[in-house]
């Protein structure tokens, strides 16, 4: 069985700071991590995945994530935050012998200007 | 090109009633999902289909809840005996099929049993 935990249930930052969003996992085989976006009243969005190339995923708006396998980590930056950056992120994983997705709780991000 | 759709976007039914939910996947895509969202929490899964059948429906709670996917592509999530528990957003998505393919999510049914 995997899961993921996402520490922090929200988050507020000042706009232009760094954003960071932690996630931590759980699984007996390699995993794949995910991150999805969900604004307001619209459907999830992929951020950026790890699966397993190189560590440092770079994704949509800014955004990138490390995957540190000896810290079972896959935290979320972005160095320099946007009023449009509010919204609610979840942390996701699957693996070769798991397809669906084990979700975090999420983490609710708000900027302030 | 079009994405993930679902119908209807809102349902509001009373308790006792049967609803379906109709999920219309990205052309192509060979592998559909169910989850359920319920507030402030994370999406749960239900069932994944490859194709027409069902590889996992691990994640449906009872036996009132039950999806067909009968030509491979659009999915109906059928729940019988609706309960006050089971308003959720119901979310589809689709992708290729592998683990570590991307999965499209579409914008969700809100359901609401009174």
């Amino acid at each position: 069985a995997q899961s993921v935990t996402q520490l922090g249930s929200h988050v507020s930052v000042s706009e232009g700071a760094l954003v960071l969003l932690r996630c931590n996992y759980s699984s007996s085989v390699p995993p794949y991590l995910f991150w999805y976006v969900q604004y307001p009243n619209q459907g999830l969005q992929l951020l950026l995945k790890y699966t397993s190339a190189a560590t440092l995923v770079k994704g949509i708006n800014g955004f990138e994530a490390e995957f540190k396998k000896s810290e079972t980590s896959f935290h979320l930056t972005k160095p320099s935050a946007h009023m449009s950056d509010a919204a609610e992120y979840f942390c996701a994983v699957t693996s070769s012998n798991d397809y669906k997705l084990s979700f975090g709780a999420g983490t609710t991000v708000t900027v302030r200007a | 090109g079009a994405g993930v759709s679902q119908t209807p976007s809102n349902k509001v039914t009373e308790k006792g009633k049967y609803v379906e939910l109709r999920c219309d996947p990205i052309s192509g895509h060979t592998a559909l999902y169910w989850y359920r969202q319920s507030l402030g929490q994370g999406p749960e899964f239900l069932i994944y289909f490859q194709g027409t059948g069902a590889a996992d429906d691990s994640g449906l709670p009872n036996d009132r809840f039950f999806a067909v996917r009968p030509e491979g592509s659009v999915s109906t999530l059928k729940i019988q005996r609706t309960e006050r528990g089971d308003s959720a957003v119901y979310l589809c998505a689709s992708s290729f099929g592998g683990p570590q393919e991307t999965q499209y999510f579409g914008p969700g049914t809100r359901l609401l049993v009174l």
